[in-house]
């Protein structure tokens, strides 16, 4: 497709189950980010990905959260045991290169509420 | 630690009116500087970016911004608003160096709404 594509696009999940969030990039963009959103606030950065490798995964909140990436295409997030302070809108980004001039294209997000 | 502040976090204008939207960061070296924007409904779009030489950009849409650095400020402007600038706009930073991902630093957000 044209832009980052991201599923699903709302989640409602129990606490303390498993989530998986999905992030297909731009064609050919090697650098991914993943960012929460959490209402009333701005973006934090979580993870990002060059390639399929993740030099800088000090986003993390906790040991619950962790990602990959399948070489330069679809990454996913996953949520273990979530909690309420889970819930957020998770988004994903994408860029072309690694000289870090080139801009971050995002998706629609995945919002994700944790009841 | 690297921050971002937008001084005003919801904005109410009236059509015709002139914007201008504060932002402040903290990082001594180099930085790379953005506006986003997010329409209702849509996903953050660039607006507008700074990386060298004329510290006054110009984005879509009719608006511009301006780099201060010795004030660490990047404010957005435009003269005249539309009721189709009503939004959500972002600054965010870009803290270059060692050790730079590209990660950015988000600001928490301005809400523009604009009265037709």
């Amino acid at each position: 497709g044209a832009g980052v594509s991201q599923s699903p696009s709302n989640k409602v999940t129990e606490k303390g189950k498993d989530v998986e969030l999905r992030c297909d990039p731009i064609s050919g963009h090697t650098a991914l980010y993943w960012y929460r959103q959490r209402l009333g606030q701005g973006l934090e950065f979580l993870i990002y990905f060059q390639g399929n490798s993740a030099p800088d995964k000090s986003g993390l909140p906790s040991d619950r959260f962790s990602a990959e990436r399948t070489g330069e295409s679809v990454s996913t997030l996953t949520i273990q045991r979530t909690q309420q302070e889970d819930s957020a809108v998770y988004l994903c980004a994408s860029s072309l290169v690694t000289d870090y001039n080139q801009p971050q294209h995002f998706g629609d997000g995945t919002r994700l509420s944790i009841l | 630690a690297q921050s971002v502040s937008q001084h005003n976090h919801h904005v109410i204008l009236s059509e015709a009116a002139s914007l201008e939207l504060g932002c402040n960061y903290s990082y001594g070296g180099t930085v790379n500087l953005f506006w986003y924007v997010q329409y209702p409904g849509q996903h953050l779009q660039l607006l507008l970016k700074y990386f060298s030489g004329d510290p006054l950009v110009k984005g879509i849409k009719g608006f511009e911004a301006e780099f201060i650095k010795s004030k660490f400020s990047f404010n957005l402007r435009k003269p005249s608003v539309q009721w189709s600038d009503t939004a959500e706009y972002f600054c965010a930073v870009n803290a270059l160096g060692s050790g730079n991902t590209g990660k950015l630093i988000f600001g928490q957000g301005t809400t523009l709404q604009v009265k037709p």
